[in-house]
């Protein structure tokens, strides 16, 4: 059984760096499959925001990717996101996702992460 | 991008009833790229259906889904006190991934 969970600050100042882990366990993430984050918040909805394949292969949001990187560490079966230049507009639950992808640089999420509350705030 | 619609925002129905849910492209979804996902109160949404119509592992066959180019359904059989939650539906059919906004299924 994957289960993925999502860890890192809660709270992050405006302008800064939002920092988060996804923790995966129960499958090697460096065998197969795409990795991702989406990002859930009562004015936006659900919202997806990138991928990451086990060749270092990235695919972003266009509305976010000036402001994304999302990387692995197959070592520690964990993947990362880090967005930058934070305002109160990315203040949402985030939560990483197994993510089955086509050929077509998009895909479907299962299973997700339990999420985690990310309030940008001074 | 592509711009999903779903409707009825909100569905009061009783247990064992039928629920049908829709789900609208402002454009054509490529290959009925579509999928569904079922999310109860403070947990993530977990995968129902993708391809349109494919059920993903362990769904119960009273989740079916339909539908192509523009309009797409999700239908819900014997509604059980489980399946009351909120129903999303996301298109992966060209970047970027978008998701609906989401229909509340509530008890009657």
């Amino acid at each position: 059984q994957v289960l993925l969970q999502e860890s890192g600050p809660g709270l992050v100042r405006p302008s800064e760096t939002l920092s988060l882990t996804c923790s995966v366990s129960g499958f090697s993430i460096g065998s197969q499959y795409y990795w991702g984050w989406i990002r859930q918040s009562p004015g936006k909805g659900l919202e997806w925001i990138g991928n990451v394949y086990l060749g270092g292969s990235s695919y972003y949001n266009p509305s976010l990717n000036s402001r994304v990187t999302i990387s692995m560490d197959k070592s520690k079966n964990q993947f990362f996101l880090k967005m930058n230049s934070v305002t109160a507009a990315d203040t949402a639950v985030y939560f990483c996702a197994k993510t089955f992808w086509t050929g077509y640089y998009t895909g479907w999420f299962g299973p997700w992460g339990q999420g985690i509350l990310v309030t940008v705030s001074a | 991008e592509i711009v999903l619609t779903q409707s009825p925002g909100t569905l009061s129905l009783s247990p064992g009833d039928r629920a049908t849910l829709s789900c609208r492209a402002s454009e054509t979804v490529n290959r009925a790229y579509l999928a569904w996902y079922q999310q109860r109160p403070g947990q993530a949404p977990s995968l129902l259906i993708y391809a349109a119509s494919t059920r993903a592992t362990d769904i119960p066959e009273r989740f079916s889904g339909g539908g192509s180019g523009t309009d797409f359904t999700l239908t819900i059989a014997n509604l059980q006190p489980e399946d009351f939650a909120v129903y999303f539906c996301q298109q992966y059919g060209v970047s970027p991934i978008t998701f609906g906004p989401g229909t509340k299924l509530e008890i009657k």
